[in-house]
């Protein structure tokens, strides 16, 4: 139980070309998903908040005109990177939290998506 | 600033010893308490959860909590080569209107050596 998915598992792209990315819960509902991102040798960063049926949260310095997030459904949130720049190559990591999971709030993780922006 | 400290390592431990880590938090509000495992490349795995003061164990692995020293540790026990990784300590910050969120230490490398 509690598998999360991403897709795609990694990404090229070219400079101001815009890239989305998917992540599902696929045995449970999440109502809330989390998108971080994570240079190398670095640790995780919280990118956003991802509410169903509502709009993102975002952590400060994260812009959220860049950083696109919708939030459909309850297995479903997507983030996409906005005309991406090479500095926007990254690992970038969803979670999902189990709606009927209760009150301590573990976070399960997708696999990730690796982007390099040429 | 919420913050949760992590020893970067790396944590060097003879495969078949103890591999023990710890890590502190700032917020003394905190409720609950994750370990994830992370292996080069990949995305983090849950491995333990705690909430109460005291130990939790599940197989080879041991988390001990102590909310009024702001302290949380994890043991490997009869560490494996397959047990080299980076650990993150993770930390719930709950926030009503942002959801529950975690903040995650800076993460412990540890090497077993065979």
């Amino acid at each position: 139980g509690a598998v999360v998915s991403q897709h795609p598992s990694w990404v090229i792209c070219k400079s101001g070309t815009s890239v989305k990315i998917e992540c599902r819960s696929l045995d449970f509902q999440a109502t809330t998903m989390f998108w971080y991102r994570q240079f190398p040798k670095q640790s995780l960063m919280l990118m956003a908040t991802s509410n169903e049926g509502s709009k993102a949260t975002y952590e400060q310095g994260v812009e959220k005109d860049k950083f696109l997030i919708n939030h459909a459904s309850l297995t479903l949130s997507t983030l996409t990177v906005t005309s991406a720049h090479p500095e926007d190559s990254s690992f970038y990591i969803c979670s999902a939290r189990d709606t009927a999971g209760g009150p301590w709030d573990e976070q399960f993780f997708g696999p990730g998506t690796r982007l390099t922006v040429l | 600033q919420k913050e949760v400290e992590q020893n970067s390592g790396p944590l060097s431990v003879p495969e078949g010893a103890i591999a023990s880590l710890n890590c502190t938090y700032s917020d003394r509000v905190s409720q609950s308490f994750f370990w994830y495992r992370q292996y080069s490349g990949k995305s983090p795995e849950l491995i333990m959860s705690i909430y109460s003061n005291g130990d939790k164990e599940d197989g080879r692995f041991t988390a001990q909590l102590n909310k009024a020293s702001q302290y949380v540790s994890l043991l490997i026990r009869d560490s494996q080569p397959s047990d080299s990784a980076t650990y993150l300590c993770a930390v719930n910050e709950k926030i009503k209107a942002a959801g529950n969120k975690l903040t995650f230490g800076g993460g412990t490398r540890v090497l077993v050596k065979p």
